[in-house]
């Protein structure tokens, strides 16, 4: 079991470039989820899929946000156009799907953005 | 949307034990989550209620009150390594994939 595995772990751009993050999940999960983290804060949900199926995304995902599973294995998470608000620790996690695995989802070390 | 509120920080001492309140206003409760988080670090699953009572793993305990909307996390035997923040989640009927974090509880261990 390697866990979460996400990549890169830290990235510094400049505003208005676009970035991707990558998540490789736990192999055998089907569920993946993104979150946003800044300091002092708690995780805050950003979009989750079942599969390849991307099943909600938090109002907090602007247009500028697009998260897909293609295969429902890897995700990926771009941002366009960077704003400096859009610095945090993005935060990758999955778990099973059915009966008491579903209710530990397991984390990534996150990929830290810095817009600058 | 939930409000959930838990204190900034807690100071004990090594040995001891601390406990740590959440309190939660929601509809549809699904579920409250305990994650331990240190500094830079993935946050990792410590418990997960969904009745109420007392449910207990090793040193870490967790309870719930779904008619007060409260839970605690209770720590015994403290180690220096127990200095972490400690978030409280909630999920709710309406979303199985969202958990709903409160800004977490510093806890630093003193020697």
């Amino acid at each position: 079991d390697t866990g979460v595995s996400q990549n890169p772990r830290h990235k510094i751009t400049k505003r208005g470039q676009n970035v991707t993050f990558r998540c490789d999940p736990i192999s055998e999960h089907n569920r993946l989820y993104w979150y946003r983290q800044t300091l002092g804060q708690g995780p805050e949900f950003l979009t989750y899929f079942q599969n390849e199926a991307q099943l909600e995304k938090s109002r907090l995902l602007s247009d500028r946000f697009s998260a897909e599973r293609p295969k429902g294995s890897f995700s990926t998470l771009e941002i366009q156009r960077t704003e400096q608000g859009d610095s945090a620790m993005y935060l990758c996690a999955s778990s099973l799907s059915l009966g008491a695995s579903g209710n530990t989802i397991y984390f990534g070390e996150g990929s830290w953005l810095t817009v600058v | 949307g939930q409000n959930i509120d838990q204190p900034t920080e807690m100071t004990a001492t090594e040995g001891a034990i601390v406990q740590i309140n959440c309190t939660y206003q929601t509809s549809g409760f699904n579920g409250l989550f305990w994650y331990q988080q240190h500094a830079g670090e993935a946050p990792t699953f410590l418990s997960y209620n969904v009745l109420d009572g007392l449910e207990e793993k090793g040193r870490f305990s967790s309870f719930l009150s779904r008619s007060k909307g409260y839970s605690y996390l209770l720590l015994k035997e403290l180690q220096m390594k127990d200095s972490a923040s400690y978030l409280c989640a909630v999920r709710t009927t309406d979303s199985w994939g969202k958990l709903q974090f409160g800004a977490g509880t510093q806890v630093v261990v003193t020697p």
